[in-house]
């Protein structure tokens, strides 16, 4: 049973580039959320979808989007990077769509940001 | 943004010897989880304690949860050196979770 995969592993940008994260998530769940995490910090919420909809936002700016397919894969999408957009970008899954369901992480996607 | 504290922040032990670490959190919860995070690698689920429970077991961990306090602890008994890692509790309101920064844990052999 595969768990929640993310690529690519590692990605380095110039600032003012955009750049596109994926994630698929564990075999069952159809809710994927993404959470920015800086080094040194906890995890922080930036969306989650659910049925193809963004669903919960957190407090990040309009640079960050996303999207779900009807695979319940997810992209994150980040535009105009900032050097402190720089952090490790993690991507968890729940499933059916219940808000109390444990969410499993996938390994994340390191950024640097130059 | 991030709500809560944990603490310590940081943690050093023995082999054998438990580990306790805990939790504070500032919102109304539906359940508050706990994870493992191994040298900035994606985060492992160890346990989840929904708002009406007070204690949970799982293999060598027991969690405790007290809503009038707004509190949590984790408790690591018989630690290892693989139990070397950070450690975070997450408030879970809504399906999203909240993190506290964490607390260091370094078991030595």
């Amino acid at each position: 049973d595969a768990g929640v995969t993310q690529s690519p592993t590692h990605l380095i940008k110039t600032r003012g580039q955009q750049v596109t994260l994926r994630c698929s998530p564990k075999s069952g769940h159809d809710t994927v959320s993404w959470y920015q995490q800086a080094l040194g910090q906890g995890p922080q919420f930036i969306f989650q979808y659910y049925e193809e909809e963004e669903r919960q936002r957190g407090n990040f700016p309009d640079r960050f989007s996303g999207h779900q397919f009807p695979n319940y894969s997810s992209e994150l999408n980040v535009n105009a990077l900032l050097l402190g957009d720089s952090a490790l970008y993690l991507c968890a899954s729940s499933g059916e769509g219940r808000f109390t369901d444990t969410q499993y992480f996938g390994p994340g996607t390191r950024l640097t940001v130059l | 943004s991030q709500q809560g504290e944990e603490d310590p922040q940081a943690l050093s032990i023995q082999e054998g010897e438990n580990a306790t670490m805990n939790c504070s959190y500032k919102t109304s919860i539906n359940n508050l989880q706990w994870y493992r995070q191994n040298s900035g690698r994606g985060l492992v689920h160890l346990i989840l304690i929904r708002s009406n429970e007070r204690e949970k077991h799982s293999g060598r961990l027991r969690v405790t949860l007290d809503t009038s306090k707004k509190s949590s602890s984790l408790l690591i008994t018989a630690s290892r050196a693989a139990d070397t890692a950070s450690y975070f509790c997450a408030e879970t309101s809504y399906g999203k979770l909240t993190f506290g920064q964490g607390t260091i844990l370094t078991v030595h052999p």
